[in-house]
């Protein structure tokens, strides 16, 4: 059974940094692409961030674009998000996903959500 | 970068209704595209992919068409436990685009 697991969110004042991390489990995650979604509260879903199986390819939405990087390990099957220069507009639960099927762009699995409240 | 526009934003039906949504690319995306389902309080479900293609496991009164700008999303027969919001993503290209999002409720 499919696994993702993040963690590391929480409240951080704005122009702060934060990292998130996603550990996945029961799926061979060096072959698939992974991503990371967000949602404000009670809003739609907005795609962040994606990467290619071997970190090659890295794709950002334009407003993460040179503050948001986005990495894998995987040795370690996990996932990860830098934070950098937060505002309030990034608070947001912040979903891992798994591509259905290698690097295709949509996603089959969704981990719970990391909460990020970006605040003073 | 290709807008997607889904319509209604929210709709109300009575159990056993005939339910459609529509979603519009601002470009033409071929096949490339996914509906999702998001209950109330959940993460959100992969339903269809490549525009009509039933994720494995997803009741067969949900069905999909389109091809370029124009898709739907029909549920055959609404059940209480189809009430959430559905969103399309369009997968073409990055960035993975989703729609604003259609909520659905039991009249």
């Amino acid at each position: 059974e499919v696994q993702l697991v993040e963690s590391g969110g929480g409240l951080v004042q704005p122009g702060r940094s934060l990292r998130l991390s996603c550990a996945a489990s029961g799926f061979k995650f060096d072959e698939y692409a992974m991503y990371w979604v967000r949602q404000a509260p009670g809003k739609g879903l907005e795609w962040v961030s994606g990467i290619s199986w071997n970190g090659g390819i890295r794709d950002y939405a334009d407003f993460v674009k040179g503050r948001f990087t986005i990495s894998r390990d995987n040795a370690k099957n996990s996932l990860f998000l830098q934070m950098e220069s937060l505002r309030r507009e990034d608070t947001a639960h912040y979903y891992c996903a798994k591509d259905r099927l290698g690097s295709l762009g949509y996603f089959d699995s969704w981990g719970q959500g990391a909460l990020v409240t970006v605040s003073s | 970068d290709i807008q997607m526009t889904q319509s209604p934003s929210s709709l109300s039906a009575s159990v056993g209704d005939r339910v459609t949504i529509t979603c519009r690319a601002s470009q033409d995306i071929d096949n490339f595209l996914a509906w999702y389902q998001q209950k109330p309080g959940k993460v959100p479900k992969l339903l269809i992919y490549a525009a009509s293609a039933l994720q494995s496991g997803v009741p067969s009164r949900f069905s999909a068409s389109g091809s370029g700008t124009d898709f739907t999303l029909t549920i055959g027969s609404l059940q209480p436990e189809d009430v959430g919001i559905y969103y399309c993503q369009k997968y073409n290209s990055a960035p993975w685009t989703f729609g604003q999002g259609t909520k659905v409720d039991i009249e």
